[in-house]
């Protein structure tokens, strides 16, 4: 049974680009939520995807976007990079609108020079 | 707003002393309460939770009480080993939210 995977593994982007990351959730979950860590830093809520919607937004500008497919699968969108930007990007899955119990995968490291 | 907080890391401890993490929190409403852990190289790990006042999540000897009376959750362990070595976060989700709200992370180094 897969886990939640997220692909780029590792990301270099230049400042003012767009880029696009990509999670798949454990199988039979159907939310997803994108978390940025900070360097030394706990996990930030960026935001929670359900039934294709956005549920909850974290104090993320609108630079940051986000989509959910039919399959569950999820992509989150930064555009117009900045520095601050660097960081390691996390998803996370669960079962159902309700529950707690997050699976996290291994985040995406984005780098903006 | 809600918040986490825990002490300030690294620890060091040698194997098989004692280990405090010191967890409190602000919240409204009735929050649930975990900790995770993230390993060198993988992802982050539920570790343990708790749902109410009073509850004790424990998993992998590790144990954490809710008290709402001190808004605290601190984490323990009476005999760590060198694989206990991790980063540790304490969190919260509040009552009909759907983020989890984490503290900064505190590392625990374990000698042999």
């Amino acid at each position: 049974d897969a886990g939640v995977t997220q692909s780029p593994t590792h990301l270099i982007k230049t400042r003012g680009q767009q880029v696009t990351l990509r999670c798949s959730p454990k199988s039979g979950h159907d939310t997803v939520s994108w978390y940025q860590q900070a360097l030394g830093q706990g996990p930030q809520f960026i935001f929670q995807y359900y039934e294709e919607e956005e549920r909850q937004r974290g104090n993320f500008p609108d630079r940051f976007s986000g989509h959910q497919f039919p399959n569950y699968s999820s992509e989150l969108n930064v555009n117009a990079l900045l520095l601050g930007d660097s960081a390691l990007y996390l998803c996370a899955s669960s079962l159902g609108r309700d529950s707690y119990e997050q699976y996290f995968g291994p985040g995406t490291r984005l780098t903006v020079t | 707003g809600d918040s986490v907080t825990q002490m300030e890391g690294p620890v060091t401890l040698s194997e098989e002393a004692f280990l405090t993490i010191n967890c409190t929190y602000t919240a409204t409403g009735y929050p649930s309460l975990f900790w995770y852990v993230q390993y060198p190289g993988e992802g982050l790990q539920l570790l343990l939770k708790a749902t109410k006042a009073d509850d004790k999540g424990s998993n992998k000897g590790f144990e954490a009480t809710y008290r709402k009376e001190t808004t605290s959750f601190h984490l323990e362990k009476g005999s760590v080993q060198v694989s206990d070595s991790a980063v540790y976060f304490c969190a919260l989700r509040d009552t009909g939210g759907f983020k989890t709200i984490f503290g900064a992370g505190t590392r625990l180094f374990v000698k042999a």
